[in-house]
Protein backbone atom coordinates (compact mmCIF):
# COMPACT_ATOMS: atom_id res chain seq x y z
CA UNK A 1 0.00 0.00 0.00
CA UNK A 2 1.39 3.66 -1.25
CA UNK A 3 1.27 6.50 1.33
CA UNK A 4 2.75 9.91 1.26
CA UNK A 5 2.04 12.44 3.86
CA UNK A 6 3.61 16.03 3.51
CA UNK A 7 5.36 18.10 6.30
CA UNK A 8 6.60 21.58 6.87
CA UNK A 9 6.37 25.08 7.90
CA UNK A 10 2.24 26.38 8.22
CA UNK A 11 3.11 29.50 7.89
CA UNK A 12 5.94 31.47 6.36
CA UNK A 13 6.71 35.16 6.20
CA UNK A 14 6.95 37.02 2.57
CA UNK A 15 10.56 36.48 1.21
CA UNK A 16 11.36 33.40 3.16
CA UNK A 17 12.30 30.04 1.36
CA UNK A 18 9.70 27.38 1.83
CA UNK A 19 11.19 23.73 2.55
CA UNK A 20 8.44 20.79 2.20
CA UNK A 21 9.08 17.60 3.11
CA UNK A 22 7.51 14.36 1.52
CA UNK A 23 7.74 11.18 3.23
CA UNK A 24 6.37 8.04 1.35
CA UNK A 25 5.75 4.40 2.12
CA UNK A 26 4.77 1.38 -0.08
CA UNK A 27 7.57 1.75 -2.68
CA UNK A 28 11.00 2.61 -3.67
CA UNK A 29 12.38 5.29 -5.57
CA UNK A 30 15.10 3.52 -6.65
CA UNK A 31 12.83 1.73 -9.15
CA UNK A 32 12.63 2.22 -12.52
CA UNK A 33 9.50 4.17 -14.04
CA UNK A 34 9.32 5.91 -10.63
CA UNK A 35 8.64 9.30 -9.44
CA UNK A 36 7.51 11.88 -6.61
CA UNK A 37 5.64 14.93 -7.36
CA UNK A 38 4.40 18.01 -6.09
CA UNK A 39 1.25 20.01 -6.85
CA UNK A 40 -0.25 22.71 -5.27
CA UNK A 41 -3.69 24.18 -5.34
CA UNK A 42 -4.45 27.75 -4.06
CA UNK A 43 -7.58 28.17 -1.41
CA UNK A 44 -10.76 27.62 -4.15
CA UNK A 45 -8.45 27.47 -7.49
CA UNK A 46 -7.10 24.81 -9.51
CA UNK A 47 -4.18 22.32 -9.07
CA UNK A 48 -1.07 23.68 -10.16
CA UNK A 49 2.08 21.21 -11.25
CA UNK A 50 5.44 22.19 -9.83
CA UNK A 51 8.08 19.49 -9.73
CA UNK A 52 8.84 16.08 -10.59
CA UNK A 53 11.94 13.74 -9.59
CA UNK A 54 12.78 10.49 -10.95
CA UNK A 55 13.96 7.30 -9.86
CA UNK A 56 17.63 7.98 -11.33
CA UNK A 57 17.33 11.93 -9.89
CA UNK A 58 16.25 13.21 -13.81
CA UNK A 59 14.26 16.63 -12.53
CA UNK A 60 11.38 18.67 -13.94
CA UNK A 61 10.28 22.01 -12.92
CA UNK A 62 7.31 23.92 -13.63
CA UNK A 63 8.64 26.43 -16.28
CA UNK A 64 7.20 29.62 -14.61
CA UNK A 65 8.58 28.60 -11.28
CA UNK A 66 12.05 27.04 -12.19
CA UNK A 67 14.08 29.39 -10.70
CA UNK A 68 12.86 29.70 -7.21
CA UNK A 69 12.34 25.38 -6.99
CA UNK A 70 14.64 22.38 -5.74
CA UNK A 71 13.26 19.26 -5.57
CA UNK A 72 15.69 16.68 -4.14
CA UNK A 73 15.36 13.01 -2.44
CA UNK A 74 16.72 10.62 0.18
CA UNK A 75 16.23 7.65 -1.45
CA UNK A 76 17.67 5.46 1.47
CA UNK A 77 14.97 7.77 4.10
CA UNK A 78 11.72 7.42 1.65
CA UNK A 79 11.61 11.47 0.97
CA UNK A 80 11.34 14.13 -1.61
CA UNK A 81 12.17 17.26 -0.68
CA UNK A 82 10.79 20.74 -2.29
CA UNK A 83 12.53 24.26 -1.77
CA UNK A 84 10.67 26.96 -2.73
CA UNK A 85 12.88 30.47 -2.72
CA UNK A 86 11.38 33.94 -2.31
CA UNK A 87 7.76 32.64 -0.80
CA UNK A 88 5.26 35.94 -1.23
CA UNK A 89 1.44 35.86 -0.11
CA UNK A 90 0.13 34.46 -3.43
CA UNK A 91 2.09 30.95 -2.83
CA UNK A 92 -0.71 30.48 -0.17
CA UNK A 93 -1.79 26.94 -1.35
CA UNK A 94 -2.30 23.27 0.01
CA UNK A 95 0.92 21.74 -1.12
CA UNK A 96 0.49 17.97 -2.12
CA UNK A 97 3.05 15.40 -3.05
CA UNK A 98 1.92 12.33 -4.98
CA UNK A 99 3.17 8.98 -6.47
CA UNK A 100 4.16 9.02 -10.38
CA UNK A 101 4.48 6.04 -12.52
CA UNK A 102 5.71 5.93 -16.15
CA UNK A 103 3.32 3.10 -16.42
CA UNK A 104 -0.08 4.71 -16.06
CA UNK A 105 0.42 7.18 -18.42
CA UNK A 106 2.66 9.51 -16.48
CA UNK A 107 -0.09 9.74 -13.84
CA UNK A 108 -0.16 11.03 -10.55
CA UNK A 109 -1.50 7.71 -8.78
CA UNK A 110 -1.49 8.32 -5.10
CA UNK A 111 -1.72 11.64 -3.63
CA UNK A 112 -0.55 12.83 0.29
CA UNK A 113 -3.14 13.96 2.68
CA UNK A 114 -1.70 17.58 1.58
CA UNK A 115 -0.35 19.99 3.93
CA UNK A 116 -1.62 23.88 4.14
CA UNK A 117 1.07 27.04 3.53
CA UNK A 118 0.45 29.99 4.25
CA UNK A 119 2.63 32.95 3.29
CA UNK A 120 1.90 36.11 5.67
CA UNK A 121 4.04 38.63 7.64
CA UNK B 1 2.87 27.35 -22.71
CA UNK B 2 0.74 24.14 -22.93
CA UNK B 3 -2.69 24.66 -22.08
CA UNK B 4 -5.58 22.71 -21.39
CA UNK B 5 -9.01 24.34 -21.08
CA UNK B 6 -12.23 22.89 -19.13
CA UNK B 7 -16.06 24.30 -18.73
CA UNK B 8 -16.28 25.98 -15.54
CA UNK B 9 -19.02 23.80 -13.86
CA UNK B 10 -21.43 21.15 -15.61
CA UNK B 11 -24.65 20.51 -14.34
CA UNK B 12 -26.47 16.55 -14.40
CA UNK B 13 -29.81 15.04 -13.15
CA UNK B 14 -29.24 12.18 -10.83
CA UNK B 15 -28.57 8.51 -13.44
CA UNK B 16 -28.08 10.49 -16.58
CA UNK B 17 -24.89 10.95 -18.20
CA UNK B 18 -22.29 13.35 -17.80
CA UNK B 19 -19.59 14.53 -20.07
CA UNK B 20 -17.01 17.13 -19.23
CA UNK B 21 -13.88 17.83 -21.82
CA UNK B 22 -10.89 18.82 -21.67
CA UNK B 23 -9.69 20.56 -24.86
CA UNK B 24 -5.76 21.17 -25.76
CA UNK B 25 -3.69 21.97 -28.72
CA UNK B 26 -3.04 18.12 -30.69
CA UNK B 27 -4.76 16.77 -27.11
CA UNK B 28 -5.04 13.53 -28.97
CA UNK B 29 -1.61 13.00 -29.51
CA UNK B 30 -0.72 12.95 -26.04
CA UNK B 31 -2.41 11.06 -22.82
CA UNK B 32 -4.90 12.64 -20.66
CA UNK B 33 -5.95 11.50 -17.22
CA UNK B 34 -8.53 12.68 -15.09
CA UNK B 35 -8.74 13.36 -10.79
CA UNK B 36 -11.58 13.60 -8.96
CA UNK B 37 -11.45 16.11 -6.19
CA UNK B 38 -14.18 16.31 -3.35
CA UNK B 39 -14.23 19.38 -0.96
CA UNK B 40 -11.63 18.81 1.50
CA UNK B 41 -9.71 15.93 0.14
CA UNK B 42 -6.98 15.13 -1.92
CA UNK B 43 -7.59 14.52 -6.21
CA UNK B 44 -8.03 10.59 -6.49
CA UNK B 45 -6.54 9.25 -10.62
CA UNK B 46 -9.85 8.23 -11.99
CA UNK B 47 -8.52 7.86 -15.55
CA UNK B 48 -4.98 7.55 -16.72
CA UNK B 49 -3.96 6.93 -20.30
CA UNK B 50 -7.02 8.28 -21.92
CA UNK B 51 -9.51 5.39 -20.77
CA UNK B 52 -7.92 3.49 -18.29
CA UNK B 53 -9.24 3.18 -15.16
CA UNK B 54 -7.06 2.42 -11.70
CA UNK B 55 -8.63 -0.44 -9.76
CA UNK B 56 -11.44 0.48 -7.48
CA UNK B 57 -12.58 2.88 -9.76
CA UNK B 58 -16.63 2.65 -10.60
CA UNK B 59 -17.06 1.64 -14.44
CA UNK B 60 -19.36 4.25 -14.36
CA UNK B 61 -16.32 6.58 -15.06
CA UNK B 62 -15.21 6.47 -18.77
CA UNK B 63 -12.54 8.30 -21.06
CA UNK B 64 -11.87 9.11 -24.56
CA UNK B 65 -9.50 11.57 -26.51
CA UNK B 66 -8.87 12.48 -29.45
CA UNK B 67 -8.16 15.35 -31.74
CA UNK B 68 -8.05 18.05 -29.56
CA UNK B 69 -10.69 17.31 -27.32
CA UNK B 70 -10.31 14.38 -24.08
CA UNK B 71 -13.88 13.62 -22.44
CA UNK B 72 -14.58 12.55 -19.45
CA UNK B 73 -17.99 10.53 -19.03
CA UNK B 74 -19.88 9.68 -16.00
CA UNK B 75 -22.70 6.90 -16.69
CA UNK B 76 -25.44 6.91 -14.07
CA UNK B 77 -24.81 9.44 -12.47
CA UNK B 78 -24.97 10.03 -8.23
CA UNK B 79 -25.10 12.40 -5.91
CA UNK B 80 -21.83 10.99 -5.00
CA UNK B 81 -20.37 12.15 -8.14
CA UNK B 82 -20.65 15.70 -7.19
CA UNK B 83 -17.30 17.11 -6.92
CA UNK B 84 -14.25 18.98 -9.00
CA UNK B 85 -12.72 17.20 -11.98
CA UNK B 86 -9.16 18.17 -13.33
CA UNK B 87 -7.87 16.71 -16.42
CA UNK B 88 -4.03 16.55 -17.09
CA UNK B 89 -1.67 16.11 -20.11
CA UNK B 90 1.94 16.43 -20.52
CA UNK B 91 3.71 19.19 -23.10
CA UNK B 92 7.14 18.01 -23.39
CA UNK B 93 8.70 17.63 -20.40
CA UNK B 94 5.97 19.49 -18.65
CA UNK B 95 3.22 18.16 -16.53
CA UNK B 96 -0.49 20.72 -17.49
CA UNK B 97 -3.29 20.84 -15.14
CA UNK B 98 -6.74 21.55 -16.59
CA UNK B 99 -8.54 24.74 -14.63
CA UNK B 100 -11.29 22.13 -13.24
CA UNK B 101 -14.96 21.18 -13.63
CA UNK B 102 -17.25 21.34 -11.13
CA UNK B 103 -19.77 19.03 -11.54
CA UNK B 104 -23.59 19.57 -9.85
CA UNK B 105 -25.73 16.61 -9.51
CA UNK B 106 -28.98 18.45 -9.70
Amino acid sequence: QITLKESGPTLVKPTQTLTLTCTFSGFSLSTSGVGVGWIRQPPGKALEWLALIYWDDDKRSSPSLKSRLTITKDTSENQVFLTMTNMDPVDTATYYCAHYGSGLGRAFDIWGQGTMVTVSS
Amino acid sequence: SYELTQPPSVSVSPGQTASITCSGDKLGDKYACWYQQKPGQSPVLLIYQDNKRPSGIPERFSGSNSGNTATLTISGTQALDEADYYCQAWDSSTVVFGGGTKLTVL
